[in-house]
C-alpha cells in the first residue's frame, strides 16, 4: 500500500476555505485516494474518493493531480463542527478489498 | 438504529482473561474489517472478511481471533488479553460494489489492566 504524508495539523476560521495536500510519490495504477473524517471517540466517516482530475460532492472537492502523486482536500467554508481528524488513504478500491491503511491524518481546527 | 453496531461499547478487563467484542450490521454488506486506534494515531487493521467463508489477516493480527458466525456478524477475540492491547476497536463494512466507501461502528473502548 502507498505510504502517505499529510501535514499534522491545521487551523482555520469559521466561513474560510479549508485545503489540506496528501503526498503518495509511490501511488500505483489501480490505487484510488480516498478521505475520511473522524470525530473524537467516533468511528472514520468517508468524504470522498478519487482516481483522478477532480471529483465533488456536496460536502468537499478532491484534486488530484496528472501524475496522481499527490491530491488535494478541499473543505469550502468551514464551520466549527468540522473541526476534526481527516485522514487521506491510498489503496486498491473495491475489486482489492478496499483494505485501508490510515496514517497519523491531518488535525484542523476551526475557529470562530 | 445504527447501521454498524458494536458491542460492549466499553469494557475493562485484567491480564490474561478472554474478550470477546462484537460487531453487526445491518447495511447487507459481504465485507467486513475490525482496527484498533492507539491514543493519537491512526487505525490499524486487525483482520478482514469478504464474506462468511472468507478471513483474512491484516497488519496486526497476532493476539486476536475472528469469527464470521453470520454475514451480518463479526466478532473479535482477545485470547489472553494484555496491557499493550488497551485501545479503541472499530468495525467497519463496505459493499463490493460502488466506490468502496467503509462504514464504521461507534467503536469498543478496551482496557487491559
Amino acid at each position: 500500500l502507498a505510504k502517505t504524508t499529510q501535514p499534522i495539523s491545521m487551523d482555520s476560521y469559521e466561513g474560510q476555505e479549508v485545503n489540506i495536500t496528501c503526498s503518495h510519490n509511490n501511488i500505483a495504477t489501480n490505487d484510488y485516494i480516498t478521505w475520511y473524517q473522524q470525530f473524537p471517540s467516533q468511528g472514520p466517516r468517508f468524504i470522498i474518493q478519487g482516481y483522478k482530475t477532480k471529483v465533488t460532492n456536496e460536502v468537499a472537492s478532491l484534486f488530484i493531480p496528472a501524475d496522481r502523486k499527490s491530491s488535494t482536500l478541499s473543505l469550502p467554508r468551514v464551520s466549527l463542527s468540522d473541526t476534526a481528524v481527516y485522514y487521506c488513504l491510498v489503496g486498491a478500491g473495491p475489486a482489492a478489498g478496499n483494505k485501508l491503511t490510515f496514517g497519523g491524518g491531518t488535525r484542523v481546527l476551526v475557529k470562530p | 438504529d445504527a447501521d454498524v453496531t458494536q458491542t460492549p461499547r466499553n469494557r475493562i478487563t485484567k491480564t490474561g482473561k478472554r474478550i470477546m467484542l462484537e460487531c453487526s450490521q445491518t447495511k447487507g454488506h459481504d465485507r467486513m474489517y475490525w482496527y484498533r486506534q492507539d491514543p493519537g494515531l491512526g487505525l490499524r487493521l486487525i483482520y478482514y472478511s469478504f464474506d462468511v467463508k472468507d478471513i483474512n489477516k491484516g497488519e496486526i493480527s497476532d493476539g486476536y481471533s475472528v469469527s464470521r458466525q453470520a454475514q451480518a456478524k463479526f466478532s473479535l477475540s482477545l485470547e489472553s488479553a494484555i496491557p499493550n492491547q488497551t485501545a479503541l476497536y472499530f468495525c467497519a463494512t463496505s459493499d463490493f460494489e460502488g466506490l468502496g466507501e467503509q462504514f464504521f461502528g461507534p467503536g469498543t473502548r478496551l482496557t487491559v489492566l
